[in-house]
């Protein structure tokens, strides 16, 4: 079945250093989504992802989806600490449900003031 | 406007128990999706129910189960409890099925004994 893979699983940063997280799956995606939580919180919708190539920014975040709609980034500048917590992609295959939207294991990024 | 509202939060059960959790999702939603979140498994998609039907499952043995009613509020039911089944549940509530972003709720934290 399809698969979404997340690296790395963990990231430590010290505050002001950059961050990124990379998101890849076996097949290809109609969009993808990314999600934060919190320690302690519910995941949080980011962003979503549809176009081959395309980019998105949220301030300091940086969204991108591969060409072949098989992977996707996140990359955070400077980062602060309250970036802290577990970022995940969820990919979703071409029709079908909401069971379609397939989460990776999340990368948790912690940042040291 | 009212976020999705997950009850109980905690609770915790013994080994062969039977529990139930709802879900009230964002008014207007009528799709609502539940996953179980682990710490070495991540966001595991569990089923989504909309407008009271079940439109997919996930790879969960049968102990699991869910329902939806006609105000779009779901439960889910998990039987013959196992150490295994300790888990964070979230329930996702969004408008449509397989399109758009999830509004997830706080949880419930099930713990089994």
């Amino acid at each position: 079945g399809q698969q979404v893979m997340q690296i790395p699983q963990y990231q430590h940063v010290q505050e002001g250093e950059d961050f990124t997280t990379y998101c890849n799956s076996s097949t290809t995606l109609s969009n993808i989504q990314w999600y934060k939580q919190r320690p302690g919180g519910h995941p949080v919708f980011l962003i979503q992802l549809v176009k081959s190539g395309e980019v998105k920014k949220q301030k300091r975040l940086t969204f991108q989806f591969g060409e072949a709609k098989k992977n996707s980034s996140l990359h955070i500048t400077a980062t602060q600490t309250t970036d802290v917590g577990t970022y995940f992609c969820a990919g979703r295959n071409y029709g079908g449900s909401q069971g379609n939207l397939i989460f990776g294991k999340g990368t948790k990024l912690s940042v040291k003031p | 406007k009212a976020g999705v509202t997950q009850t109980p939060r905690y609770l915790i059960k013994t080994r062969g128990q039977q529990v139930t959790l709802s879900c009230s999702p964002i008014s207007g939603h009528r799709s609502v999706s539940w996953y179980q979140q682990t710490p070495g498994q991540g966001l595991q998609f569990l089923f989504e129910y909309f407008s009271e039907t079940q439109r997919n499952k996930g790879n969960f043995p049968g102990r699991f189960s869910g329902r939806q009613f006609s105000n779009s509020r779901s439960e889910m039911n998990v039987s013959t409890l196992e150490l295994g089944d300790s888990a964070l549940y979230l329930c996702a509530s969004s408008y449509q099925t397989g399109t758009g972003e999830l509004f997830f709720g706080e949880g419930s934290r099930l713990t089994v004994l």
